[in-house]
């Protein structure tokens, strides 16, 4: 069976831009979590969605926008990019049903976004 | 205010040797304590996880401990090998739509 693959691996940015982030989960999982690591933060959770509704948000602000289709492939997007944005975008997938609400995650390898 | 740590400095082991790895928290009340393994440049590795009604858990070499009362769980690696060299993170579930808190992780280094 296949993992969460994300892509693309590595992009680079300049401030100003946008960009936007994609994830397939694993075939069969219906929940997509997105997640921001960085050095000095470390895991930070961004969003979560199930069946193309988003169910829970961390603490971003708007810039950071995702959605989910109808496949559960999900795709983020983080506008106006700043230098603060550089970091490793995880995806994580989970087997769970619409009455369970928490699962464990199965993270694809990341993409590694570089703002300049 | 809310904080996860585990160790920041790396912990040095012997092959052979028992690692522990540790988890504190403050402020918050999981429903579930999971625990990840990550190697350098790749996304994090599911272990183990434990409910809050459960004291233990085994798999193979590795046991977990959850002590709601301390407010820590306890991470084991029995046996370890160079292959077990990596930064394990914690994260505890909150049970809230699979919004983890994760702590900053432990590296773990095994010298053979």
């Amino acid at each position: 069976k296949a993992g969460v693959t994300q892509t693309p691996r590595y992009l680079i940015k300049t401030r100003g831009q946008q960009v936007t982030l994609s994830c397939s989960p694993i075939s069969g999982h219906r929940s997509v979590s997105w997640y921001q690591q960085t050095p000095g933060q470390g895991l930070q959770f961004l969003f979560e969605y199930f069946s193309e509704t988003q169910r829970n948000k961390g603490n971003f602000p708007g810039r950071f926008s995702g959605r989910q289709f109808s496949n559960s492939r999900s795709e983020m997007n983080v506008s106006t990019l700043e230098l603060g944005d550089s970091a490793l975008y995880l995806c994580a997938s989970s087997l769970v049903s619409g009455s369970s609400n928490t699962g464990e995650l199965f993270f694809g390898e990341g993409s590694r976004l570089t703002v300049l | 205010s809310q904080k996860i740590e585990q160790n920041s400095e790396a912990l040095n082991i012997q092959e052979g040797k028992t690692a522990t790895l540790t988890c504190n928290y403050t402020n918050y009340s999981p429903a579930y304590l999971q625990w990840y393994r990550q190697d350098p440049g790749r996304g994090p590795v599911f272990l183990l996880l434990i409910r809050e009604n459960e004291k233990e858990k085994r798999k193979e070499r590795l046991k977990v401990t959850f002590d709601t009362t301390l407010k820590q769980s306890l991470f084991h690696i029995t046996a370890s090998q160079p292959a077990d060299s990596a930064t394990y993170l914690c994260a505890l579930d909150l049970g809230d739509f699979n919004k983890f808190y994760f702590g900053s992780g432990t590296k773990l280094n095994v010298k053979p």
